[in-house]
């Protein structure tokens, strides 16, 4: 079974500018979450979808959004990019929503902001 | 509010020899904990977790970790490291599918 994919893997943009971060979870998957992961801070969650719709929400501002298609594919944007969101961007999926249940990560997209 | 923490940024061991990286954790209610390891230009690998039931559990790789409720503690262990082990690794709270991370413990095995 494929895994978590992440397109693209790194990507280099200028302040200001917006971004567009895809993520494709493993067949069967309906949850996908994302985080955020750098040096200062470590990981830190984003947001979690689970049928097209944003369950849980972590501590970011409203530049940071996210939508799930009805394939479980998602995609997170971030909006008038700053320095510090220079970043390895984690997509990670799991089988159900409720409960424990392990979540598996993609390779991540390494987000430079210049 | 949960947490875990991780008290050593680096753990260095010798090939061969025992390996253990700390974790402890606050949470309300049970704890779902989880350990994840990070290999270079790599995402998160799951490694194991504890939901209830038995205080030792066994995971990937040879790594087990034992849950301590009275000390509020998980630690990793293996019993014979090998460099192949050298990565980061991150122990985690699981809350509403939420999870939240340790400061992640760089463990350097050397031959």
């Amino acid at each position: 079974k494929a895994g978590v994919t992440q397109t693209p893997r790194y990507l280099i943009k200028t302040r200001g500018q917006q971004v567009t971060l895809s993520c494709s979870p493993i067949s069967g998957h309906r949850s996908v979450s994302w985080y955020q992961q750098t040096p200062g801070q470590g990981l830190q969650f984003l947001f979690e979808y689970f049928s097209e719709t944003q369950r849980n929400k972590g501590n970011f501002p409203g530049r940071f959004s996210g939508r799930q298609f009805s394939n479980s594919r998602s995609e997170m944007n971030v909006s008038t990019l700053e320095l510090g969101d220079s970043a390895l961007y984690l997509c990670a999926s799991s089988l159900l929503v409720e409960g424990p249940y392990e979540q598996y990560f993609g390779p991540g997209t390494r987000l430079t902001v210049t | 509010a949960q947490s875990v923490a991780q008290p050593e940024d680096q753990v260095n061991v010798a090939e061969g020899n025992p390996l253990t990286v700390k974790c402890t954790y606050s949470v309300s209610g049970n704890p779902y904990l989880f350990w994840y390891v990070q290999y270079p230009n790599r995402g998160l690998q799951f490694l194991l977790k504890y939901i209830t039931g038995d205080n030792l559990v066994k995971g990937s790789y040879g790594f087990e970790a034992e849950f301590n409720k009275s000390q509020t503690s998980f630690h990793l262990k293996k019993p014979s490291a090998l460099v192949s082990d050298s990565a980061l690794y991150f122990c985690a709270v699981n809350y509403g599918n939420m999870l939240t991370f340790g400061g992640g413990t760089r463990l350097m095995v050397k031959p």
